[in-house]
């Protein structure tokens, strides 16, 4: 089945340890995006990807980054996590303006 | 100001009941789409309905159905006849097709709601 992959689904780090999330789509999509989501709130959105085209938040911390090699993977670097940056990232596809989402399982971030 | 406000926090239903969701929304752009997410507690977003600032008909799948009241600007899911497996929490979401820049594709999501489905 055509589906969103995000791994690994659990990923404990340390404080200031970097780690890498990725997401991967067998969709075919030509966006993706990345969104972090604290305990009882909202997704928030750090960025997308249209094709090669990156997207930043204007509010996204320096310390996000992505990289998209090709159409079916996405990254997401988190170059020194802080505690406040536990969470649930979650991953999504779409095929372009306007089109429904279509998510990821997520991957629990845990900041130890 | 808020673009999509759900002002229920939780909701309680009994199985085989059919319970409303409520949306609204803030824009001024013409064009716009409204989504309806569920996110059990494992985490994952799925996916249920949508619809179009143009579309004429309320849109429905299975089960669900967009109560779309343009003027007022709302988009309440209507879930009927409840499941156990319903219970989850629901966040309504909008794009709107004229948010240039970087803002393109962007949804902006509602607080959501928790629903509790009782046997």
């Amino acid at each position: 089945d055509a589906m969103v992959i995000q791994n690994p689904r659990y990923q404990v780090t340390q404080f200031g340890k970097p780690v890498t999330l990725s997401c991967s789509q067998t969709l075919n999509h030509n966006v993706m995006y990345w969104y972090q989501q604290k305990s009882s709130q909202a997704p928030k959105l750090l960025f997308h990807y249209y094709d090669k085209d990156f997207n930043n938040e204007a509010d996204t911390p320096d310390n996000f980054q992505s990289r998209r090699p090709n159409t079916s993977f996405c990254f997401l670097d988190i170059r020194s996590p802080g505690l406040g940056d536990a969470a649930m990232y979650l991953c999504a596809t779409s095929t372009g303006h306007l089109y429904e989402q279509y998510f990821g399982p997520g991957t629990r971030l845990t900041v130890t | 100001a808020q673009k999509i406000t759900q002002t229920q926090p939780g909701m309680f239903v009994q199985e085989k009941e059919a319970v409303t969701l409520d949306c609204t929304y803030d824009t001024s752009d013409p064009s716009y789409g409204l989504f309806w997410y569920k996110q059990p507690s494992s985490g994952e977003m799925i996916f249920l309905i949508y619809q179009g600032s143009y579309d004429q008909q309320n849109a429905t799948e299975g089960r669900y159905s967009l109560n779309f009241q343009k003027a007022r600007k709302s988009a309440n899911l209507v879930i009927s006849a409840s499941q156990l497996g319903d219970s989850a929490m629901y966040f309504c979401a909008m794009r709107e097709a004229n948010a240039g820049g970087t803002s393109y594709g962007k949804l902006t999501f509602g607080q959501g709601t928790i629903l509790t489905v009782h046997p």
